[in-house]
């Protein structure tokens, strides 16, 4: 079945710096990626839309300049946290939606884990 | 490690047909449990959540899941369905005793319901 991998799992960074996360599509080619934000012991809040080739969508209340995405190729969506703070410790987790509208399947990323000093 | 099983992979139903959705995970203790659907088109949606108390739990929707903590099971049912049901739905999970882990999903089941 269609795998995606998201890199890193788990990464620790100081205050004020930028963290990068990849989020692959393996064997499928995925037009849209969704980025998500999981809060402890709570559900998940959409952050943005990735599509291929243009710019992303975000939803209300997240800072597109804090939060960058990027979505250069079909298998490929990096989310890139910008100047992090301890407040944006959380796991974000990425999922790829393969096919058509008619027939289209969401996978998801195993999670990453930033937890920012 | 934590796993979610979705053993339909499938269902088809015709309208006003009663739903029930399987969704078993293999982590022994302490537990929270979601259920997601997917509308063609657009992005997760959240339908209900348990947490603790009551096991039988009322969601978005007419969704109802029932917790079985003997069986592992977190089933999705719903009385009578209608065409816009149609979409993906995923069960997922978390450890109940830790903020330290990513949700672990299933692999979804599609739901499609004719007329």
């Amino acid at each position: 079945g269609a795998v995606v991998s998201q890199h890193p799992s788990w990464v620790i960074c100081k205050s004020g710096t930028s963290v990068k996360i990849e989020c692959r599509s393996l064997d499928f080619q995925a037009t849209t990626m969704f980025w998500y934000r999981q809060f402890p012991k709570q559900s998940l809040m959409l952050m943005a839309t990735s599509n291929e080739g243009s710019k992303a969508t975000y939803e209300q209340g997240v800072e597109k300049d804090k939060f960058l995405i990027n979505h250069a190729s079909l298998t490929l969506s990096t989310l890139t946290v910008t100047s992090a703070h301890p407040e944006d410790s959380s796991f974000y987790i990425c999922s790829a939606r393969a096919g058509d509208r008619r027939n289209e399947k969401l996978f998801f990323g195993s999670g990453t884990q930033l937890s920012v000093l | 490690a934590q796993s979610v099983s979705q053993h339909n992979h499938h269902v088809i139903l015709s309208e006003a047909a009663s739903l029930e959705l399987g969704c078993n995970y293999s982590y022994g203790g302490t537990v929270n449990l979601f259920w997601y659907v997917q509308y063609p088109g657009q992005h997760l949606q959240l339908l209900l959540k348990y947490f603790s108390g009551d096991p039988l739990v009322k969601g978005i929707k007419g969704f109802e899941a029932e917790f079985i903590k003997s069986k592992f099971s977190f089933n999705l049912r719903k009385p009578s369905v209608q065409w816009s049901d149609t979409a993906e739905y995923f069960c997922a999970v978390t450890p109940g005793n830790s903020g330290n882990t990513p949700l672990v999903f299933g692999k979804g089941t599609r739901l499609s319901v004719i007329a």
